[in-house]
């Protein structure tokens, strides 16, 4: 199993360009999430997934729309890049509610 | 929202010597975890701990829930334990939340 991967794993944008950060897994998890590392901030949840078809939004939603149409892929995308979301972005799998397993992690600046 | 208060923030330690982390969680949970953030930046999972008390090798945690709290141990700590750990949480709404990590630094 190659647990959950993270695609670019660096990535430097210009402000208000778009990208999506690809996310997948293949532990046929249902539960999958994105998350954001700020120094001193500890993981902070952007957005998550219960199942294919299933999204909702976590602490800090504002700049950043994801979809699930399977069960392996939840990517991210950034509409509008902004300086503010200059971070390191991780994403994560788990069966329901319990051990959740974080990929490699997309170190992004935007300039 | 679960708060989630870790203590100490920081801590060096000499090689060999042994440490207690702690993780306070503002309500009842249904998942608690332990990461190592490695300098790398890569995080490790190093125990799923809702209530409880594990051991892996030099590392052990245990979790009182009712009270709680978490607190993971290392013992004759290592220079490649060095690095971030995080304590994370999921309560009733399904949704992890972290601590904002402790650093350990640990000295030849």
């Amino acid at each position: 199993n190659a647990g959950v991967t993270q695609t670019p794993k660096f990535q430097v944008l210009k402000t208000g360009q778009s990208m999506t950060l690809q996310c997948a897994q293949d532990m046929n998890h249902e539960y999958m999430s994105w998350y954001r590392q700020d120094p001193g901030m500890g993981l902070r949840l952007i957005h998550y997934s219960v199942g294919a078809g299933i999204t909702d939004q976590g602490e800090v939603p504002n700049g950043y729309n994801v979809s699930r149409s399977t069960t392996e892929d939840f990517p991210l995308r950034l509409l509008s890049a902004a300086p503010s979301q200059t971070s390191v972005y991780f994403c994560a799998s788990s069966y329901s509610s319990e051990e959740q397993y974080f990929g490699p992690g997309t170190r992004l600046t935007v300039t | 929202g679960i708060q989630v208060e870790q203590s100490p923030p920081d801590l060096i330690l000499q090689e060999g010597a042994n440490s207690t982390l702690r993780c306070n969680f503002s309500d009842s949970v249904n998942n608690l975890q332990w990461f190592h953030q490695n300098p790398w930046g890569q995080l490790i999972n190093l125990f799923y701990i809702p209530s409880g008390t594990k051991q892996n090798g030099r590392l052990s945690a245990t979790t009182v829930a009712t009270e709680r709290y978490s607190l993971l141990y290392i013992s004759s700590s290592q220079t490649t334990d060095s690095g971030v750990y995080f304590c994370a949480v999921i309560g009733w709404d399904s949704k992890l939340t972290f601590g904002k990590g402790i650093t350990l630094s640990v000295r030849p």
